[in-house]
């Protein structure tokens, strides 16, 4: 079974306007959920993560927004860029586990 | 230091044919795990281990056997390699489990089974 559903599947933002990716969990244990990014021929490196006592995390242009009643959490991309063309993965874990990573989102920033 | 590494980047095997491939890490990390990429599917893990001489199945073990001989080295193995198991092949290492430790990626093997 699919425990983190990841949309959309693709993404195509303007240089300079916002890019939302959305995750939704369905095990209320997970307490970590980080998003990873990927760009083309490399592996996934860590972005951004968050933990359920805050709604809300910010690292520059990067925010994972997370709404614990509604099982979700997003991440958005202020001001994109060309560069922050990659592909996208939401993931969440409870203490001590592996992660379980979302099917991921493809970004094209077009300049 | 060179993180995470993995040996080969490529492979074409026949099916049925044998391969290992390894993964190495120079970051004194006790956990390591092995992932395979297709297209949208995401990230799924086959198996990892907590600790040297340590493996545990992942999400998708079947076809696939690991040992961790060495605290720095996490080897997989095709004992007969499937068409289906044709992918994108990641090694990770962390310090801990997750929300313990970053995930560090090797760079990937791509193999075809043909």
């Amino acid at each position: 079974q699919q425990q983190v559903k990841q949309s959309p599947q693709s993404l195509i933002v303007q240089k300079g306007g916002i890019s939302i990716i959305n995750c939704a969990y369905e095990n209320t244990a997970f307490d970590y959920f980080p998003w990873y990014q990927q760009f083309p021929g490399k592996g996934p490196a860590l972005l951004i993560a968050i933990r359920p006592d805050v709604s809300e995390k910010k690292e520059g242009r990067f925010t994972i927004s997370f709404n614990k009643s509604a099982k979700q959490f997003s991440l958005h991309i202020m001001d994109s860029q060309p560069g922050d063309s990659a592909t996208y993965f939401c993931a969440a874990s409870t203490t001590g586990t592996a992660l379980i990573f979302g099917k991921g989102t493809t970004l094209s920033v077009s300049s | 230091n060179a993180g995470v590494t993995q040996t080969p980047k490529f492979r074409v095997l026949k099916t049925g044919q044998s391969m290992t491939l390894l993964c190495a890490q120079d970051m004194n990390h006790e956990y390591m795990y092995w992932y395979r990429q297709d297209p949208g599917m995401g990230l799924r893990l086959i198996h990892y281990s907590v600790g040297e001489g340590t493996t545990a199945k992942g999400e998708v073990p079947d076809g696939y056997n690991v040992s961790r001989l060495k605290k720095q080295n996490f080897l997989l193995g095709l004992e007969s390699a499937a068409p289906s198991q044709t992918s994108v092949y990641f090694c990770a290492s962390s310090s801990g489990l997750a929300g313990r430790g970053e995930q560090y990626f090797g760079p990937g093997t791509r193999l075809t089974v043909t």
